[in-house]
């Protein structure tokens, strides 16, 4: 059975703090892995599909580092802003994946209070 | 770049009715294609995909069934809904490296 978990469930935060969340997946056949942005009554948006060990990639103030060797990624937001609240989900992909499937971690729910 | 349909938004059906929502899809050819449910208080969960016309794969057991009548089009059916099969649906195509592009969904009520 493959797990993909996500720490913390949700996170409550003040305007301009700055957060980060973990997704931790299994570190053999390592193929993907993609963070998604999802927004109440909204679809998810892809944020970073990472391929790389030791990938770094930022958009805007959101930056994610991949760790492919023990198995982890994390997703930092810096300056917290209102409009950041949203579910932040990482799936990991297996490589040799028949139909290229998802495996989704539960989510990461931040709410940004102004 | 591709664009996903899914209808309706928004369904409300007795329980023990039969369900058939659509999805279509805009601007490739031959795309895998996908039906996520997520139910309340939980996450995104794969239910079917398909890699080509008539190719089903079922991910959990499930009272839905998938078909792919043509290459861009993806339906998940019931014959008889349950109250369990609440939730909000999900079509998405894959991309480079498999990137998951999400249609508008269908948040299904069955009451």
């Amino acid at each position: 059975i493959l797990n993909v978990e996500q720490s913390p469930q949700s996170l409550h935060v003040q305007e301009g703090d700055s957060t980060n969340f973990t997704c931790s997946f299994p570190s053999s056949n390592f193929y993907a892995l993609h963070w998604y942005r999802w927004e109440t009554a909204k679809s998810p948006e892809a944020l970073f599909v990472m391929t790389l060990n030791g990938d770094e990639k930022k958009k805007g103030r959101i930056s994610a580092t991949l760790n492919t060797k023990e198995g982890y990624s994390y997703l930092y937001i810096k300056g917290s802003q209102p409009e950041d609240s949203a579910t932040y989900l990482c799936a990991f992909i297996r490589i040799y994946n028949q139909g290229g499937k998802l495996i989704f971690g539960q989510g990461t729910e931040l709410s940004v209070k102004p | 770049s591709q664009t996903i349909h899914q209808w309706p938004a928004t369904l409300v059906q007795p329980v023990g009715s039969p369900l058939s929502l659509e999805c279509t899809v805009e601007g490739t050819s031959n795309p895998n294609l996908y039906w996520y449910r997520q139910a309340a208080g939980r996450g995104l969960q794969l239910l079917f995909y398909s890699v080509g016309i008539g190719q089903i794969s079922s991910e959990v057991p499930q009272n839905l069934s998938a078909s792919r009548p043509q290459d861009r089009q993806f339906i998940l059916s019931s014959k008889k809904l349950l109250l369990s099969d609440s939730g909000f649906y999900l079509c998405a195509v894959a991309g480079g490296y498999n990137e998951q592009f999400f249609g508008p969904g269908t948040r299904l009520t069955v009451l």
